[in-house]
């Protein structure tokens, strides 16, 4: 069993099109990120939820809206595509709050907008 | 907002040869992280590191936590191929886990 899943591996779309990107943890961890990782490598995070709860949003356009319908899933929908939206978006989990615990991190969604 | 700097940003080295690559930051972090991408693969965490001063390692790998608590570094000895790939060092800093990445360094080996 993946413990951080992520779908679709590969996304092209046109510009101006909404997306969504799915992911979903079997580890029972209660806190769930967004990254995005530019064509140079460069990983930064978009947001964090804990237990469902908006923690971590990050200078992202409104175009980008997660939705986390329960503890285990936590969905990144994207508005109006831009082509500078392509890059590779991962996933993560973590357990424990505040303090520092190991983040597990899905295999990423490469997006590609054209 | 925060960045730190990682360096070098690419290395080739031969087989059996140490590495060693550090991450500077012009702000304090409570921990330091060490992950490695591989290609097609979200990063995994190597070592954690959360005292100043603290020297951690994990097989071949060792890291430190700076005394400033605005550096660390990564060695890792006697390569092998399998080492191929991105290493990324991360500061955490206040609470509910927001980490910063380095930009990462592209780690060759040639056999």
């Amino acid at each position: 069993d993946t413990a951080v899943s992520q779908t679709p591996k590969y996304l092209v779309t046109q510009m101006g099109n909404d997306k969504s990107i799915k992911c979903e943890q079997n580890l029972g961890h209660d806190t769930m990120y967004w990254y995005k990782q530019d064509s140079k490598k460069f990983l930064k995070i978009m947001f964090s939820y804990n237990n469902k709860e908006l923690i971590i949003n990050e200078t992202v356009p409104n175009r980008f809206s997660p939705k986390s319908p329960d503890k285990a899933h936590l969905n990144l929908h994207i508005n109006s595509l831009e082509l500078g939206d392509s890059a590779v978006y991962f996933c993560a989990t973590s357990n424990g709050g505040r303090f520092y615990n190991e983040q597990f991190f899905g295999p990423g969604t490469r997006l590609t907008v054209l | 907002g925060q960045q730190l700097n990682q360096s070098p940003q690419s290395m080739f080295i031969q087989e059996g040869e140490d590495v060693s690559m550090n991450c500077t930051s012009s702000s304090i972090f409570n921990t330091w992280l060490w992950y490695k991408q591989d290609p097609g693969e979200g990063p995994v965490l190597l070592i954690a590191l959360y005292k100043a001063g603290e020297l951690t390692s994990n097989g071949r790998l060792t890291a430190q936590f700076g005394i400033t608590r605005k550096d660390s570094f990564l060695n890792i000895s006697a390569s092998i191929p399998s080492d191929v790939g991105i290493y990324f060092c991360a500061g955490l800093s206040g609470g509910y886990q927001k980490v910063t990445f380095g930009i990462g360094t592209k780690l060759q080996v040639i056999p």
